[in-house]
């Protein structure tokens, strides 16, 4: 069964220092993965997303991502952290067991990680 | 300006009585789908739909009912709410061919007593 873990429930940084967010997973076949961030009082956004081609992928607001398939690791990376960044961060992988006629599928989210960001 | 609009944003109720929480997108996306958000579980899937008439059970169904009678629209409905169904709802949508970017309401909080 596909699955998506984030190891750590916090994540605190300087302001200025540079952040990860890591982010593990479990898929049979080529994965599709996410990263979506989640405001305060906010519904989730779309950060940026790895499907093929080159492992650094790179998003929204300054962010970035690393796609390692042999450590099976896509963990979310800004090289320097701003306050506005704090919010809480999901990683997703697709579903590909729930896949409807090699379109759309299900994303299976993580359980959140809670990014702090200190001036 | 494209949104999922979900309604209510804030709901007090009590055990057993009827309640619906509407979505409605305005982007033409085929794809909805319903989620619960707790504290340590993340985002689970409750319900997600298709398009038009074609729903399907997600993770966790239990309790819950949708219906797809327009494109726009995917209404969450919660028959005899339940004290465990205290939650955080976000719908989402996105289209049908798209890998995955997936567009989500501002949410809805329920508390059931």
């Amino acid at each position: 069964a596909q699955s998506v873990a984030q190891p750590e429930d916090q994540v605190n940084v300087a302001e200025g220092n540079p952040l990860t967010v890591k982010c593990t997973y479990s898929v049979s076949g080529n994965p599709y993965l996410f990263w979506y961030v989640q405001y305060p009082n906010r519904g989730l956004q779309f950060l940026l997303k790895y499907i093929t081609g080159d492992n650094l992928v790179k998003g929204s607001y300054g962010f970035e991502a690393e796609f390692n398939k042999s450590q099976t690791s896509f963990h979310l990376k800004k090289p320097s952290a701003l306050v506005s960044d704090s919010a809480l961060y999901f990683c997703a992988v697709r579903d590909m067991g729930k896949a409807y006629g090699g379109s759309q599928g299900n994303l299976i989210f993580g359980k959140g990680t809670k990014l702090s960001v200190k001036p | 300006e494209a949104q999922v609009t979900q309604n209510p944003r804030y709901l007090i109720t009590v055990t057993g009585k009827k309640l619906t929480v509407t979505c409605s997108q305005n982007m033409n996306h085929e794809y909805m789908s319903w989620y619960r958000q707790d504290p340590g579980l993340g985002l689970r899937q409750i319900y997600y739909s298709m398009n038009v008439e074609v729903t399907d059970k997600g993770d966790v169904p239990e309790g819950y009912k949708v219906s797809r009678k327009e494109k726009r629209n995917f209404p969450l409905i919660l028959e005899s709410p339940s004290p465990n169904q205290t939650s955080l709802y976000f719908c989402a949508s996105s289209f049908r061919g798209s890998t995955g970017e997936l567009f989500f309401g501002e949410g809805s909080r329920l508390t059931v007593l």
